[in-house]
């Protein structure tokens, strides 16, 4: 398997601009998970999906931020309109439950830089 | 929720020395203590993780230990070498989704050749 493929991996974007970050899980996972990390405040996670729904978006900042996972394959984390503040690394990670030793997998990460 | 305390911030050691990296955890609940190394650039990479029901593992030079009472854990690298040289995060969750991490700050690890 490829592992989990994240889009893009870097983007530099004007203020106010939407954002768009995609993942891609790993085949056969049934849990997703969208972290941030920022030097203020470290690696957070923002939302994590169980087979395709939403489960706690607790972490998710404000109502600039929304995600969506449509299928098994595949989920958008997207920000509008973007603030210099959102500048920040965003991983997606994934892993199913009933596997053996059941690590979480992360991406490469989305580098975002909101000028 | 869980909080996550880790230190040191930065750690600097010569090869060969060993390393040792602390952390503590809030909720008694949390059973799952994994931890991630970091390079600059570059995703968190597991490497080693320990279940509530575990006092000690080990891999190779790598190893970590479990204290439940006291709630907290310890990453201990020996045998170091300038290729350890990287962020060093531990984490924890609990219940059924290992996946929901609360992450501690990181440990700057520098290993001097």
């Amino acid at each position: 398997d490829a592992g989990v493929i994240q889009s893009p991996r870097h983007e530099v974007t004007e203020m106010g601009q939407e954002v768009t970050l995609r993942c891609k899980p790993i085949s056969g996972h049934d849990y997703l998970f969208w972290y941030r990390q920022t030097m203020m405040r470290g690696l957070e996670l923002l939302i994590y999906f169980n087979n395709n729904v939403p489960i706690d978006d607790s972490g998710m900042p404000e109502d600039r931020f929304s995600a969506k996972m449509p299928n098994a394959s595949f989920s958008t984390l997207k920000i509008q309109p973007s603030e210099p503040r959102d500048s920040a690394v965003y991983f997606c990670a994934s892993y199913r439950k009933d596997s053996a030793g059941n690590t979480i997998y992360f991406g490469e990460g989305s580098w975002l830089t909101v000028v | 929720g869980e909080n996550v305390e880790q230190h040191p911030s930065t750690l600097s050691v010569q090869e060969g020395d060993s390393a040792v990296i602390k952390c503590t955890y809030s909720d008694s609940a949390s059973n799952y203590f994994p931890w991630y190394k970091q390079e600059l650039g570059k995703r968190p990479q597991l490497i080693i993780d320990i279940r509530s029901n575990v006092g000690e593992k080990k891999d190779q030079r790598i190893a970590v230990t479990l204290n439940k009472t006291a709630k907290h854990f310890s990453l201990h690298i020996t045998e170091t070498q300038p290729e350890d040289s990287a962020v060093y995060f531990c984490a924890a969750s609990k219940g059924s989704t290992l996946g929901r991490l609360y992450f501690g700050r990181g440990t700057q690890l520098t290993v001097w050749p």
